[in-house]
Formats: structure tokens, sequence, C-alpha cells
């Protein structure tokens, strides 16, 4: 079975400081793994996803991942926080084979000050 | 290309009552999943249906029950509702999990 861990449930930067959140997956084969941001009162937006190819994945909104297997760690880096950064986000993870469903860490707070 | 649609937004029900929520995929998506999410819990998987089939369920009560129809929509309905039933309940359409799932904006509902 595959789980997440999120370490930390709130993180505050300062604007133009470096973003680092935190994500340690398990799972018994090998995963795909996700990034989403959701903002309040939306759903989901996918930021970034690793699915075996390159172990550093880029996404959306200058954020990107590095998939480290022996760390068993996915954590979320952005170089320069911006006010616009202030949401929630999850790292989730699923079975890179099967049909498992996705599934989500705690989340975190990021909050962006001025 | 259209997003997901979850309809209603927004809904409010009396404990006892059943409801129905709506979503509609991105197109040529199969796979729908529905996740609940509170503050207390976060994000828990309900079930996910491809092809008018059930492929995944989580760990909830039978009052909660869903369908796929032939055109990939999809619907999920609680029964005797609770008022630990008031979420925010999102759907996601996928083509493939390579591709990752696109989520809905959800509806909030609200048990009084």
């Amino acid at each position: 079975a595959q789980s997440v861990t999120q370490l930390g449930s709130h993180v505050s930067v300062s604007e133009g400081a470096l973003v680092l959140l935190r994500c340690n997956y398990s799972s018994s084969v090998p995963p795909y793994l996700f990034w989403y941001v959701q903002y309040p009162n939306q759903g989901l937006q996918l930021l970034l996803k690793y699915t075996s190819a390159a172990t550093l994945v880029k996404g959306i909104n200058g954020f990107e991942a590095e998939f480290k297997k022996s760390e068993t760690s996915f954590h979320l880096t952005k170089p320069s926080a911006h006010m616009s950064d202030a949401a929630e986000y999850f790292c989730a993870v699923s079975a890179y084979s099967g049909n498992t469903p996705l599934v989500f860490g705690k989340g975190t707070r990021l909050s962006v000050i001025a | 290309k259209a997003g997901v649609t979850q309809t209603p937004r927004y809904l409010i029900k009396t404990r006892g009552q059943q409801v129905t929520l709506s979503c509609s995929p991105i197109s040529g998506h199969r796979s729908v999943s529905w996740y609940q999410q509170t503050p207390g819990q976060g994000l828990q998987f309900l079930f996910e249906y491809f092809s008018e089939t059930q492929r995944n369920k989580g760990n909830f009560p039978g009052r909660f029950s869903g369908r796929q129809f032939s055109n990939s929509r999809s619907e999920m309905n609680v029964s005797t509702l609770e008022l630990g039933d008031s979420a925010l309940y999102l759907c996601a359409s996928s083509a493939d999990k390579n591709y990752g799932y696109t989520f809905g904006s959800g509806t909030r509902l609200t048990v009084v």
C-alpha cells in the first residue's frame, strides 16, 4: 500500500525566499508522485508529476521537485516565493502498475510574508 | 478544452436526507474518482469508476455510492446524511495516471 507523509502542516516564508515543502512516500512498488496546489474554495491544480522519467521534475509557476529513491522523498521547491504562492499544497502517490487510487498527504499550508 | 465540471457548487441539506452530486469529466477521460475533503481527515478516497465499472473503493460506509454513465459522467449519492458528511467533495478525471488527474472545483456540502 502507498502512503505519503508531508512534514509540516504550515510553512511560512518571506517573499523572495526559498520555498521547500517536504514529502516522503512509502510504496511497495515504484510510484507515480504528484504535487497539487489548492487555493481557497477551489479544487486541486496539478503542479508537477514524476512518472519514472527524469528525477528532477519541473512544473508550473516555477516549482520543481526531485525524486530521490534512496531517501524516498519528493520535496517541492521554488527559488523565490511570491505572494501568489500562498495556498495549500498536497503531495500524492499512486503505484506505477495496477489500478490503485491516488493517495494524498495531509497537506502543507504555505504562507508568504511581505 | 473544458475542464472537470462539478454541480452543484454548494449544497445545504438536512440530516437524514439524501443528496446526489454530479461530475462531468474532461472529454475522452474514462476514469473518474471521487474524494472527500475535510479539515480533520484531509483528502480521502471514496471510489473510482472506469468505463462504467467501479474499479476501486475507499473505506466509507455503504451510504456512499456512485455510478458512471456511458458518456463517462459520474454521480455520487449519499443517503441518510449525517452532520459529519459536511465536506468538500472533489471529482477527478484521468485518461491515464501517467498523465495525472484533473480535479473539478468541488461541491461544498453542508449538513444541518
